[in-house]
């Protein structure tokens, strides 16, 4: 079963405008989310996190939005540049009694076009 | 560059053969995972390591799979008698745990194989 889904295979945005991908999860357990961003013949980069105790957290361009109720998760990227263009990757982890392995959604490829 | 490390790149191996891959993660972590990822898919969990301690398996890990971190520093995975279905992106990430921190875990750039 697909516990984290991202269902936007892909996404196209002009430079400069916002980029919002979608994740969504079913396992309420899981308390802790990642956003990855990977080129290819590269590993994923981590970019940004966010704890099940908050609703959102932000770094320079990129924030991050948790809707627990919905078991829903967000990244925005504000504003969106060439160099954004990748394929981004939703994870989540169950920290408190495990061993925090992430499971992935399946990816949605961003372009931006300048 | 003091990031996490995977030798090698790419493999091409022909079915039936043993192939190893190799790790090395930032120096201070203690944690070190192995995922798999083919195309389309994000990658998916195999097993990990708590320093020395191999603390969990994926169903995934059939037999024919082995992962060894000796010394709590580098680890190695080994597929035995290699299937066409094993051809994947095999990618090694690391973390620092202790407390509340270190959830993020790093990647490397992982060995693809190719298996005729």
């Amino acid at each position: 079963d697909q516990q984290v889904k991202q269902n936007s295979p892909s996404l196209s945005v002009q430079e400069g405008r916002i980029s919002i991908l979608n994740c969504d999860y079913t396992n309420s357990m899981f308390d802790y989310f990642l956003w990855y961003k990977k080129y290819p013949a590269e590993g994923p980069t981590f970019l940004i996190s966010i704890s099940s105790i908050k609703d959102k957290n932000e770094d320079g361009r990129f924030t991050v939005f948790l809707n627990k109720s919905a078991k829903h998760l967000s990244l925005h990227i504000v504003p969106s540049q060439p160099g954004d263009s990748a394929v981004y990757f939703c994870a989540a982890s169950v920290m408190r009694n495990q061993g925090g392995k992430l499971i992935f959604g399946q990816g949605t490829e961003l372009s931006v076009k300048p | 560059d003091t990031g996490v490390s995977q030798d090698p790149r790419h493999k091409i191996t022909k079915r039936g053969q043993n192939v190893t891959f190799r790790c090395d993660p930032i120096s201070e972590h203690n944690r070190l995972y192995w995922y798999r990822q083919t195309l389309g898919q994000g990658p998916e969990f195999l097993t990990y390591f708590q320093n020395e301690a191999q603390l969990e398996k994926s169903r995934l890990l059939s037999d024919r799979f082995s992962a060894e971190r000796p010394k709590g520093s580098f680890s190695t995975l080994e597929i035995q008698r290699t299937e066409q279905g094993d051809s994947a992106m095999y990618l090694c990430a690391s973390s620092l745990r202790s407390g509340t921190g270190g959830r993020e875990q790093y990647f490397g750039p992982g060995t693809r194989l190719t298996v005729t």
